[in-house]
């Protein structure tokens, strides 16, 4: 079965520019949570979707947005890409939104903004 | 405060020896689960160990184990008989069981274990 997967797994851009990262869950998952993970640092928080709709937000500024399609795949979108956006974006997803489930994790996208 | 407290950056361990990884958290939710996941150079985070609030014993998973001590808030995760492909960062993290904290898991800097030959 495969896991979720991510891509691109790398890119760069220079800052101003715009991204989107894809993310396809575990089949039958229909949770999508969304962390960056900066170097050096544990992964943040920054969004999760269940069945279409935003049950969470982390604290990042607006230029973060996200969505979730009918098959469960997810969309992060980072406008006016900052030197501090780079970081590796991890994608995790789970069946329910239960606080105990696990979260199963992506290889991640590496996002290097110049 | 910090949610999740590791406070081992780099901890080395010989082969087939045991080792401690530490943690410290801090929620005033009566519920809450802990989570400890694996994260080689690959980037993927893999899932090792749940502990859950009211659980009574301690969690176990084949060489992972977690000592929870509840009223010392601390959820370390012990690793038996270590391999060389156990050398990557390990993180704790946690997950509460309402309001924010009910939807992400907090997670803490990590601890980067090296195995020696």
């Amino acid at each position: 079965d495969a896991g979720v997967t991510q891509s691109p797994t790398h890119l760069i851009k220079t800052r101003g520019q715009q991204v989107t990262l894809r993310c396809s869950p575990i089949s039958g998952h229909k949770s999508v949570s969304w962390y960056q993970q900066v170097l050096g640092q544990g992964p943040q928080f920054i969004f999760q979707y269940y069945e279409k709709e935003e049950r969470g937000r982390g604290n990042f500024p607006d230029r973060f947005s996200a969505r979730q399609f009918p098959n469960y795949s997810s969309e992060l979108n980072v406008n006016a890409l900052l030197l501090g956006d780079s970081a590796l974006y991890l994608c995790a997803s789970s069946f329910g939104t239960g606080w105990a489930g696990e979260l199963f994790f992506g290889e991640g996208s590496r996002l290097t903004v110049l | 405060a910090q949610k999740i407290t590791q406070t081992q950056p780099g901890m080395f361990v010989q082969e087939k020896e045991a080792v401690t990884l530490d943690c410290t958290y801090d929620t005033s939710d009566p519920s809450y689960g802990l989570f400890w996941y694996k994260q080689p150079s690959s980037g993927e985070m893999i899932f090792l160990i749940y502990q859950g609030s009211y659980d009574q014993q301690n969690a176990t998973e084949g060489r992972y184990s977690l000592n929870f001590q509840k009223a010392r808030k601390s959820a370390n995760l012990v690793i038996s008989a270590s391999q060389l492909g156990d050398s990557a960062m390990y993180f704790c993290a946690m997950r509460e069981g309402s309001g924010a904290g009910s939807y992400q898991l907090t997670f803490g800097k990590g601890t980067k274990l090296s195995v020696i030959p």
